[in-house]
């Protein structure tokens, strides 16, 4: 089956520690995302790559930092420069052009103690 | 650049009842439309999208949705709602100029009594 795979569903961490949020995609897909989620907030973007080996500030980039040396894996990681960490993250692919509909994964849930 | 509004952020209604979520948008150039549904503790579903053509597009679970450009709008309905229907519903917008990125709204969290 062709998807998005993010691991572990469920990640606790204590302060001050950095932190690696695994996203694999099968769909061959050469654009991929990270958004965080926080309730009544909707989603905002983290970082997205477009290509192997380059990726771009979204929204919300402060403390954290990602990597794009497979087409398939997008690792995120939550650094302890992130003030508020706690959230549920999702990672995203999607083909491309003319129309960029984004596949998404199942989410990790990250909680800093 | 685009901006989403869900006017509406929580919504109840009775089983069989109809059920229409809205969204506006805000862009300056032409736009593609998308509604996801996100069921509790997991990732976005792609309910429908509007590219172009037809301004009324249908989509899975009996979804479907209206886009009026004169009014920026792109809400949602379905004539009869079940209970697992119970989720909640974010509309996005990306632009047509080649921008790969979506801009989500806050959503909608529709909750399905019997």
């Amino acid at each position: 089956d062709g998807g998005i795979t993010q691991s572990p569903k469920y990640l606790f961490r204590k302060e001050g520690q950095n932190v690696t949020l695994s996203c694999e995609q099968n769909l061959n897909h050469d654009a991929m995302y990270w958004y965080r989620q926080d309730p009544g907030q909707g989603l905002r973007l983290i970082y997205y790559s477009q290509i192997v080996n380059d990726f771009q500030k979204g929204d919300i980039a402060e403390g954290y930092s990602v990597s794009r040396e497979k087409k398939e894996s997008f690792p995120l990681t939550v650094t302890s420069a992130q003030k508020n960490p706690t959230a549920f993250y999702l990672c995203a692919s999607s083909g491309t052009g003319p129309v960029y509909e984004q596949y998404f994964g199942p989410g990790t849930r990250l909680t800093v103690t | 650049a685009q901006s989403v509004t869900q006017l509406d952020s929580q919504v109840p209604v009775f089983e069989e009842a109809p059920v229409e979520l809205r969204c506006n948008y805000s862009s300056s150039v032409s736009v593609y439309l998308f509604w996801y549904v996100q069921y509790p503790n997991q990732g976005l579903q792609l309910l429908l999208k509007y590219l172009s053509g037809s301004t009324l597009v249908k989509g899975i679970n009996g979804f479907e949705a209206e886009f009026n450009k004169s009014q920026t709008s792109f809400h949602l309905r379905k004539p009869s709602v079940h209970i697992s229907d119970t989720a909640e519903y974010f509309c996005a917008v990306s632009d047509q100029g080649g921008s790969e990125k979506l801009v989500f709204g806050k959503g909608t969290k529709l909750t399905v009594n019997p």
